[in-house]
């Protein structure tokens, strides 16, 4: 069974930090693209970012650039996003999820995981 | 590309025949999916590359269209169909989503 459990959402405060984590079991890790896609309080999806397999491509939606970072561990069937410089628009549930082959949507999604951002 | 979708609120009858459709800013090679996300849920992929039915997805959902214009299509609405639905394009990144279609039941 796939499995996508995210950690590290927060209460964080205006220009701090944080790191979140997706933890992937259940399929190859290796093999696929990855995403994060965040959702603010009563608001739609929005796309943030993505990665290839070997972590050698990366894609950022502009409202992250420069402050967010996509990375992975496949030794540990693990993705991050490291989030920096962070305002209050940054406030959502951050979902990460599997993007299936051949641009075939993103099949498998986490549960998400909280940040706020706030003083 | 900017996604747009329409309606963005709908209500309908069980047993309705409901379409929902989503237009992209520049022609995205069929690369559209569609999503159904129930309050307090992650996302589900329901439709993927315009019209390929997700594994375990009923086969009341449909998806059509081609270069700018899609439509997602409930062919008998169902009370565990009310949810929002989201298109999105996996033509060019940002991989944008449309702002979403919150379908009710009467």
């Amino acid at each position: 069974e796939v499995q996508l459990v995210e950690s590290g959402g927060d209460l964080v405060q205006p220009g701090g930090s944080l790191r979140l984590s997706c933890a992937a079991s259940g399929f190859t890790f290796s093999s696929d693209w990855m995403s994060w896609v965040r959702q603010a309080p009563g608001k739609g999806l929005e796309w943030v970012a993505n990665i290839n397999q070997d972590g050698s491509e990366k894609y950022y939606v502009d409202s992250v650039k420069g402050r967010f970072t996509i990375s992975r561990d496949n030794g540990k069937n693990s993705l991050y996003l490291q989030m920096n410089s962070l305002s209050a628009e940054d406030t959502a549930v951050y979902y990460c999820a599997r993007d299936a082959p051949r641009s075939a949507g993103s099949d498998y999604w986490g549960q998400g995981t909280l940040v706020t951002v706030s003083s | 590309i900017q996604m747009t979708q329409s309606p963005s609120s709908l209500s309908a009858s069980v047993g309705d025949r409901v379409t929902i459709t989503c237009r992209a800013s520049q022609s995205i090679n069929n690369y559209l999916n569609w999503y159904q996300q129930k309050p307090g849920k992650a996302p589900k992929l329901l439709i993927y590359v315009t019209s390929s039915l997700q594994s375990g997805v009923p086969s009341r959902f449909s998806g059509s269209g081609s270069g700018t214009d899609f439509t997602l299509t409930i062919s008998s609405l169902q009370p565990e169909d009310s949810a929002t639905y989201y298109c999105q394009q996996y033509y060019r990144t940002p991989n944008s989503f449309g702002q979403g279609s919150k379908l009710e039941i009467k």
